[in-house]
């Protein structure tokens, strides 16, 4: 089956330790995003990625660092530079340039304490 | 800015009931409208799209509404049963800019058996 798959599905941290995320998708889709999810608001969106090798930041970018190096895997490192990094991240793609929905993975919940 | 919301954080739905979730948006240019449901630990997953040439657009059991005139998007789910339950999204955005989706903060919908 298609899909995005993201890795681990619960995650603990301490404060001050970098942690990565991981987002595999074998949809063939060319662009991919990540998702930042707190209870009561919207997704709001960290990083996305038109392409290999290139990714623009989006509303929330800071304390972020992403890399896409294989159109299938688009990793998310959350650093100690995040003020509030505890939430729950959600990975997605979609084709391009089809604006057509996003395909989520089911997330990975990120604890720092 | 921009801003896509919901008026109605929870709704409870007797089970065989249709239910109807609401969303306001506040961006004119925005012609790409999406239904988003999301269950407990895990991503959210699409259910329905429309654009803005469009009035309304049906599904399985699932029918959205566009009103363009008051900016305002609706979710009908028909004979609403135990497995609906969860979170749902609308989200906007412009065609020609997959990557300025804007998400509510979703509807919570419980079905009462």
């Amino acid at each position: 089956d298609g899909g995005i798959t993201q890795s681990p599905k619960y995650l603990f941290r301490k404060e001050g330790q970098n942690v990565t995320l991981s987002c595999e998708q074998n949809l063939n889709h060319d662009a991919m995003y990540w998702y930042r999810q707190d209870p009561g608001q919207g997704l709001r969106l960290i990083y996305y990625s038109q392409i290999v090798n290139d990714f623009q930041k989006g509303d929330i970018a800071e304390g972020y660092s992403v890399s896409r190096e294989k159109k299938e895997s688009f990793p998310l490192t959350v650093t100690s530079a995040q003020k509030n990094p505890t939430a729950f991240y959600l990975c997605a793609s979609s084709p391009v340039p089809d604006n057509s929905p996003l395909h989520f993975g089911n997330g990975t919940r990120l604890t720092v304490t | 800015g921009e801003s896509v919301g919901l008026h109605l954080p929870t709704l409870s739905v007797q089970e065989g009931d249709n239910s109807i979730i609401n969303c306001a948006y506040s961006n004119s240019a925005s012609d790409y409208f999406i239904w988003y449901k999301q269950e407990s630990g895990k991503g959210p997953q699409f259910i329905i799209d429309i654009r803005s040439n469009m009035d309304k657009r049906q599904g399985q059991r699932v029918t959205v509404l566009l009103n363009k005139t008051v900016k305002h998007l609706s979710l009908q789910i028909a004979a609403t049963q135990p497995g609906d339950s969860a979170v749902y999204f609308c989200a906007e955005n412009m065609w020609t800019s997959y990557d300025k989706v804007i998400f509510g903060p979703g509807t919570s919908l419980s079905v009462i058996p």
